[in-house]
């Protein structure tokens, strides 16, 4: 079965740290990647995506991830976090078949950020 | 304008109950989903909806019943409720072969 992991369960940082999230996942295909953050209390909101490409791709809030298809890896990166960083990330994966109406999403487990001020 | 929108954002009842939960999309989107998020922040999928049509239908209790007027619409209705229905709710939408989903806000629903 496909399956997306996330390294790490919880990370601490303190504030100007650089950050990466460490997201593989276990499927030889085509796929689609994506990095989602969920605030506290809140819901899920997209950061960035990969679909094909430059696979250095650059999202929101000074958030990157590089896509290495030969590591089945798809890492988050920012160079400096801040407090308000702060929150879940999720790794997120479509396996891309035909008539595919994205049944095939998954998410990793989750990554706890907390950056201290 | 909200593009995928929840009610109610909190819910709480008792075990045994009925209780429905109800999505709405503006998007235009052909797919609908709901998830549920444990206490430990882990998404599973339960149901997916392409224009109205059932399509996912992971492994959760009958108890569950999800139902899609139109294509705008995911409810969800949960029969019995039992204490380890207790989550987060999530429901999202997207386009078919999509670039990813939008998701609602949540409904927490908490069974006493």
């Amino acid at each position: 079965a496909q399956s997306v992991s996330q390294h790490n369960h919880h990370v601490i940082l303190s504030e100007a740290a650089s950050l990466e999230l460490g997201c593989n996942y276990s499927y030889g295909g085509t796929v689609n990647l994506f990095w989602y953050v969920q605030y506290p209390g809140q819901h899920l909101q997209l950061l960035l995506k990969y679909f094909s490409g430059d696979p250095l791709v650059k999202g929101i809030k000074g958030f990157e991830a590089e896509f290495i298809k030969s590591k089945f890896s798809f890492n988050l990166r920012k160079p400096s976090v801040q407090w308000s960083d702060t929150a879940e990330y999720f790794c997120a994966v479509i396996i891309l078949h035909r008539d595919n109406y994205g049944q095939n999403f998954v998410f990793g487990p989750g990554t706890r950020l907390s950056v201290l001020p | 304008d909200t593009a995928v929108s929840q009610t109610p954002k909190y819910l709480v009842t008792q075990m045994g109950n009925d209780k429905s939960i109800k999505c709405e999309q503006n998007l235009g989107h052909d797919t609908m989903y709901w998830y549920k998020q444990d206490s430990k922040k882990f998404l599973k999928i339960m149901f997916s909806y392409n224009n109205k049509e059932l399509i996912i239908n992971e492994t959760v209790p009958n108890r569950f019943s999800p139902k899609s007027p139109d294509k705008a619409h995911l409810n969800l209705h949960i029969n019995s409720l039992e204490l380890g229905d207790s989550a987060v709710y999530f429901c999202a939408s997207s386009q078919a072969l999509s670039a990813g989903y939008t998701f609602g806000s949540g409904t927490r629903l908490t069974v006493v």
